[in-house]
């Protein structure tokens, strides 16, 4: 089983409609959590943290859930430009950040 | 602020030459250093990281290596490529979340 596992998609939608990714973790003493975008041949950036509260970033909302191991990112009113790669990264110690493979979305016109 | 950079963007090699990609990073002192590399179509893999001048730790085995020759200072070497060498290195550097550098993309015909 991979330690961090993504739909890899792609997920086709409308603008305007809301998407929710999920990605599943193995480390259940995994410290931290996170989402990044990719844009096709760019680097990774950060999109936000995930806390244990869950939290918002305008359109955009994470939610952990630590009993079921997965974490979830929803988007709200997607846009055309929210057509990217999307990581899950977990933090299991001090140094080691492990990667999805990402969820491609497309938002379409 | 800090920033990341990252040289060459581009390279092309032939089979058997020798690699060096070079990170710096400005704007903090003694972070933890990363190299990743994303194959075509995968995940981000990690090959080393370093806490401090002169440590390096190996992910994978592999014929790369690592070099941190001053504080703010990342190198990735190869002293002979292989066509399974090709790929994106991203170099990151870290303070909790991962940032990232632009990437170099190497091929190796």
């Amino acid at each position: 089983r991979k330690e961090v596992e993504q739909d890899p998609g792609p997920f086709n939608v409308p603008e305007g409609a809301t998407v929710a990714f999920n990605c599943t973790y193995s480390n259940s003493a995994s410290q931290s959590f996170f989402w990044y975008r990719q844009d096709c041949r760019k680097e990774p950036k950060l999109l936000m943290s995930v806390y244990s509260s869950g939290n918002e970033d305008g359109r955009f909302t994470a939610q952990l859930n630590r009993a079921s191991q997965y974490i979830s990112l929803l988007i709200r009113d997607s846009k055309l430009s929210d057509s990217a790669t999307y990581l899950c990264v977990v933090r299991s110690g001090t140094y080691k950040y492990i990667f999805g493979t990402g969820t491609r979305l497309k938002v379409l016109a | 602020s800090q920033t990341i950079h990252q040289w060459p963007a581009t390279l092309v090699q032939p089979v058997g030459s020798p690699l060096s990609l070079e990170c710096t990073v400005e704007g903090t002192s003694n972070p933890n250093l990363y190299w990743y590399r994303q194959a075509a179509g995968r995940g981000l893999q990690l090959l080393f990281y370093s806490v401090g001048i002169g440590q390096i730790s190996s992910e994978v085995p592999q014929n790369l290596s690592a070099s941190r020759p001053q504080d703010r200072q990342f190198i990735l070497s190869s002293k002979k490529l292989l066509l399974s060498d090709s790929g994106f290195y991203l170099c990151a550097w870290s303070a909790g979340e991962l940032f990232f550098g632009e990437g170099s993309r190497l091929t190796v015909l």
